[in-house]
């Protein structure tokens, strides 16, 4: 099975910049992945990482090390907008599958 | 081009009711899925389609059932609802193609099971 571990709630100020951690432990791996929630709203795709390293989009970056099982998303020049739901999720081993799982997600608030 | 799309968007039942939810998807995706998401909590995987004619169980798949007569449509049939099931359902597609598993969600349903 998947497990998924992120941090329930975190807090920060306008123009700051913030990271989210996401730790997994999966029978299976072939990719990590970070979404986006507004309350009320449905989940949006930010970005995707399937190999080591750092993936850069606009403002926001994400990063996976495979070996420590460990990835995180970051958040630069934060935004009002910014606040929002953020869940990492693993893609299943199994490609066939083409399913993922994703963690309780962590609650961004970011103050003026 | 509408995405994913679901109906209805809010439904309320008393417990014993049944009732389908409609999914659908006009990206010619291969993939389709339920999930259930209760407040505060993350996206659980309900049942999940690889293709026409496919089905296959999520994490949580009791009490639900599904079908995916058509490529581009699935549904999501609760057969007796109970307080249990309260909850906001989504609806996701993504693409074979896509190594991300980028998945595309539908606005949501919010069913209440008094």
């Amino acid at each position: 099975g998947q497990s998924l571990e992120q941090p329930s709630e975190v807090t920060a100020v306008e123009g700051a910049i913030v990271q989210i951690n996401c730790t997994y432990q999966t029978s299976g791996f072939y990719g990590l992945s970070w979404y986006q929630q507004h309350d009320g709203g449905a989940p949006t795709f930010l970005s995707y990482n399937g190999l080591d390293g750092l993936e850069e989009t606009g403002r926001f970056s994400s990063f996976l090390s495979r070996s420590d099982s460990y990835g995180y998303l970051l958040l630069q020049e934060l935004q009002m907008k910014d606040s929002a739901s953020y869940f990492c999720a693993v893609r299943d081993g199994d490609t066939n599958a083409g399913k993922s799982t994703f963690g309780d997600g962590t609650t961004l608030t970011v103050k003026p | 081009n509408a995405g994913v799309t679901q109906t209805p968007k809010f439904r309320v039942l008393k417990t014993g009711q049944s009732m389908t939810l409609l999914c659908a998807q006009d990206m010619n995706h291969e993939y389709m899925y339920w999930y259930r998401q209760d407040p505060g909590m993350g996206l659980r995987l309900i049942h999940y389609s690889v293709g026409e004619g496919t089905t296959a169980k999520g994490e949580v798949p009791d009490g639900y059932n599904v079908s995916r007569l058509k490529k581009q449509n699935f549904l999501l049939g609760l057969e007796s609802a109970a307080p249990s099931q309260t909850s906001v359902y989504f609806c996701a597609s993504s693409s074979l193609a896509a190594t991300s598993n980028e998945q595309f969600f539908g606005p949501g349903t919010r069913l209440t099971v008094l």
